[in-house]
């Protein structure tokens, strides 16, 4: 079994500042990936970025890093920079290579709301 | 232009018809996925294909079916079984299920509302 925990439903962040958005997993793969999406209002799932659990680095994608703790089990997304673009449902998921082969795994979300 | 269409936009269905809903891809993808979001919730996997002719249960299956005949393809059915069937529907692809290293590529989702 996989599981994805955001405990989050909503956040603020000021404009220009930076925003972690939360997320823990479990699973009993050895071997899975990390994923965030966006979801803006429109509806349409837009993937950021992606953390294998045997990467050494932690991933980077321009704005976007994710503070990988795999001891903790944890995959924090970090958005710096924060624009008023940024609002919108985030998504962390999982998904596995072993027992969980291709079954994909998504949290409740984290609504981000970026003021002026 | 490389993606994934799923039609129709929206669909009505009255209680106790079933309804299928198309999910077309030309990314070559091996692997296909059904979700179903509800208001203000996350997406939950409804089934999911990992190759032509093969395809596996998710976390709520009960109430649709589906098929993968071709490739590129992966219908869903929501069937009369399904109690509460009103939802916005989304369909994914990826290159391989079995790396983990590849993200979903999503379709625009379809809204059904059971009148």
């Amino acid at each position: 079994a996989q599981k994805i925990t955001q405990t989050q439903p909503g956040m603020f962040v000021q404009e220009k500042e930076a925003v972690t958005l939360d997320c823990t997993y479990d699973t009993s793969d050895p071997s899975y990936g990390l994923f965030w999406y966006k979801q803006p209002s429109s509806g349409e799932m837009i993937f950021l970025i992606y953390q294998g659990s045997y990467d050494q680095q932690n991933a980077t994608e321009g704005r976007y890093s994710l503070n990988f703790q795999k001891a903790r089990k944890s995959a924090n997304l970090v958005i710096s920079a924060s624009q008023l673009g940024d609002s919108a449902m985030y998504f962390c998921a999982m998904r596995g290579m072993n027992t969980n082969a291709g079954k994909s795994t998504f949290g409740d979300g984290t609504t981000l709301t970026v003021k002026p | 232009d490389g993606g994934i269409t799923q039609s129709p936009k929206y669909l009505f269905r009255k209680e106790g018809q079933n309804v299928t809903l198309s999910c077309e891809q030309n990314l070559n993808h091996d692997a296909m996925y059904w979700y179903r979001q509800d208001p203000g919730q996350g997406l939950r996997l409804i089934y999911y294909s990992q190759i032509v002719n093969d395809f596996q249960k998710g976390d709520i299956a009960e109430g649709y079916s589906v098929s993968r005949e071709k490739k590129e393809s992966f219908p869903l059915t929501v069937t009369s079984a399904q109690k509460n069937p009103t939802a916005f529907y989304l369909c994914a692809s990826s290159g391989g299920a079995s790396s983990s290293y590849n993200e979903q590529f999503f379709g625009p989702g379809t809204r059904l509302t059971v009148l």
